[in-house]
């Protein structure tokens, strides 16, 4: 089992250009969800997706959509980047019943010129 | 505004020592609780949970949970230069909330001498 896998590991975007992070996981896990991660602020939850079917805001949506494209898909689109968004990515995702521990990617480095 | 609090170190502990690791959070109703640690350049990694109150053991690695005073620990004995990383302390959402969410802990340093 791979788990939990993010494409692409690197990316560098100019002001303004968009761009989609892919995720997916082969756990059969109901919820999954999209982080970012900068220095002294910690994990933020951008979005989520309690099931297959459902998305909602987190902590810090502005700027980015996301897409349940199937239960092991979920996708995280940048519209028009900002230097702001710079940022490393983590997807996770849940089983989303009992205790809900979460399982992270890799992570994807952002860097927003 | 949900919130869950850690000490960001760096916490210097020397080979071998008792490294103790705390996190308070803010949401009574919490009732799992999580130990990520993440290496430099890393994802988060799951290395512990406990929901009930008292001691949960697992190899080197012992968790606490106090929910009277809202507190987790997370101890690592005979520490190991492998153990230098962060620690992230996660709180799952109240029964209830529906969402499954978990609120993080900016984490702590550990840096574990030779």
């Amino acid at each position: 089992n791979a788990g939990v896998t993010q494409t692409p590991k690197f990316q560098v975007l100019k002001t303004g250009q968009s761009m989609t992070l892919q995720c997916a996981q082969d756990m059969n896990h109901n919820s999954m969800y999209w982080y970012r991660q900068d220095p002294g602020m910690g994990l933020r939850l951008i979005y989520y997706s309690a099931s297959e079917g459902t998305t909602d805001k987190g902590e810090v949506p502005n700027g980015y959509n996301v897409s349940r494209l199937n239960k092991r898909e979920f996708s995280l689109r940048l519209e028009s980047a900002a230097p702001s968004q710079t940022s490393v990515y983590f997807c996770a995702s849940s089983e989303g019943r009992s205790l809900g521990e979460q399982f992270f990617g890799p992570g994807t480095r952002l860097t927003v010129l | 505004q949900k919130e869950v609090e850690q000490n960001s170190g760096p916490l210097s502990v020397p080979e071998g020592a008792i490294a103790s690791l705390n996190c308070t959070y803010s949401d009574r109703g919490s009732q799992s609780f999580f130990w990520y640690r993440q290496y430099s350049g890393k994802s988060p990694e799951l290395i512990m949970f406990i929901y009930s109150n008292g001691d949960k053991e697992d190899g080197r690695f012992t968790a606490q949970l106090n929910k009277a005073s809202q507190y987790v620990s997370l101890l690592i004995r005979d520490s190991q230069p492998s153990d230098s990383a962060t620690y992230l302390c996660a709180v799952r959402d109240s029964p209830g909330a529906g969402s499954y969410q978990l609120t993080f802990g900016k984490g702590t340093k550990l840096s574990v001498i030779p």
